[in-house]
């Protein structure tokens, strides 16, 4: 069972350019989060997404992010028109059942190994 | 709104030694989990905690919830050079969030 899946591991930008980042779920997990990491920060929560639906962006920027997670194909995370201070990690995580919802059960996130943004 | 404070953000211990991470919420958390990124590296969920003054252990690692679900912390015994990493709580948040504290980077020197 393939884990979370992120593409590209590197993503390399100059500023005012568009970066996009995949990620695949782990198989049968409906339940998609993006979240930034600085270096030598935290995690800061981003959005929350299900199939097609944007269920919680309140951690996105207003502007130049978007995310989706199409019926088909991964779900996209996308920063226009980058800055220098989008550098940053950026990681997806999945799990098969919102936390809020899976009661006293485990509920887990499952990370991806991240997509490293560097803006020149 | 909910704030989930870690302490310390550095902690530099020699191989042997034991090693604790801090955990605080500002409102009560229904559960709380703990997981670990080494460097490089993304993070890996290693427990979750639900029950009030629950303790849970995992070999070395002791994972405490506080009386209140508003505290927790994390002890390793006898710290090994494999225990590198950042140690990160996070608590559920009202909505879909779910808040992480800031982290405790730990080094072993052998």
């Amino acid at each position: 069972n393939a884990g979370v899946m992120q593409n590209p591991r590197h993503l390399v930008r100059r500023r005012g350019q568009e970066a996009r980042l995949r990620c695949s779920p782990m198989k049968g997990h409906s339940h998609v989060y993006w979240y930034r990491q600085l270096p030598e920060e935290g995690l800061k929560f981003m959005v929350y997404l299900q199939k097609e639906n944007i269920i919680d962006e309140s951690g996105m920027p207003k502007e130049r992010f978007s995310a989706e997670f199409p019926k088909e194909g991964p779900s996209i995370l996308r920063i226009q028109q980058v800055v220098r201070g989008d550098s940053a990690a950026y990681f997806c995580a999945s799990s098969p059942v919102h936390f809020q919802l899976a009661g006293t059960g485990v509920n887990e996130q499952f990370f991806g190994p991240g997509t490293r943004l560097t803006v020149l | 709104g909910q704030q989930v404070m870690q302490i310390p953000q550095y902690q530099h211990v020699q191989e042997g030694e034991d090693f604790t991470t801090y955990c605080n919420s500002s409102t009560t958390l229904s559960n709380i989990q703990w997981y670990k990124q080494r460097p490089g590296g993304h993070p890996v969920f290693l427990i979750q905690l639900v029950k009030s003054g629950e303790v849970k252990k995992q070999k070395r690692l002791t994972f405490q919830f506080g009386e209140a679900k508003k505290n927790s912390s994390l002890h390793i015994t006898a710290t090994q050079t494999t225990d590198v990493g950042t140690y990160f709580c996070a608590g559920p948040r009202s909505g879909s969030r779910l808040t992480f504290g800031e982290g405790t980077q730990l080094t072993v020197n052998p």
